[in-house]
């Protein structure tokens, strides 16, 4: 399974945006990149999954780069409500597609 | 309303007393699964079910078990034999296929008085 790294928090000003790093060294061609948050004692929510490409939703921007090792989630303007713990995950294909989570960024939005 | 619900918020067990959480979801998804999650730890993957009537153990399915009767229910008891039960967990479905997204519902917290 290909391990994520991710920075324990950071702080971000309201209304700015929030870029969450993720180093994803050891991916494997078909691994997806996936990106949850969760709220504390909620469920976490889905926010965006990519492959290779760029991709883009109404809730965040996802950065992948060439060599597939690292990528940036990207909250264009942060708001209170996205302070969360932020979730990168290599998605493998067994155990029914199971998902791993790791520590998680802490992401601060402060006003 | 679409979503996945558990059911109850907060649960305790006694000692060597079994409990089942409950598991529902109404957007016709075939995939269910159960995951656990510590304090500060990421979600672990106790079962999961990829179709009706068919289960399959995850990493750390000792002390738990599973049905999966109906395609919108998947309910995951905790018996005597999870001698650390204290934990928050955690249900999600998709639609199937192993690289569906997954969706997850607000979870349970199970303590053991």
């Amino acid at each position: 399974d290909a391990k994520t790294t991710q920075p324990t928090s950071m702080d971000c000003a309201e209304g700015r945006a929030a870029n969450l790093p993720c180093n994803h060294s050891t991916i494997s061609g078909n691994e997806y990149v996936y990106w949850y948050r969760q709220i504390h004692s909620q469920g976490p929510q889905y926010i965006i999954h990519g492959l290779k490409n760029n991709e883009t939703n109404e809730m965040a921007s996802l950065i992948i780069t060439e060599d597939r090792k690292s990528s940036t989630l990207i909250l264009p303007h942060a708001t209170l409500r996205d302070t969360a713990v932020y979730y990168c995950i290599a998605r493998i294909y067994n155990q029914g597609g199971k998902l791993i989570f790791g520590q998680g960024t802490e992401l601060s939005v402060k006003p | 309303d679409g979503g996945i619900t558990q059911s109850p918020k907060y649960l305790f067990r006694k000692e060597g007393q079994n409990v089942t959480l409950s598991c529902e979801q109404n957007l016709n998804h075939d995939a269910m699964y159960w995951y656990r999650q510590d304090p500060g730890q990421g979600l672990r993957l106790i079962y999961y079910s990829q179709i009706v009537n068919d289960f399959q153990k995850g990493d750390i399915a000792e002390g738990y078990s599973v049905s999966r009767e109906k395609k919108e229910s998947f309910p995951l008891t905790v018996t005597s034999a999870q001698k650390n039960p204290t934990a928050f967990y955690l249900c999600a479905s998709s639609r199937g296929g192993v690289l569906e997204t997954q969706y997850f519902g607000p979870g349970t917290r199970l303590l053991v008085l």
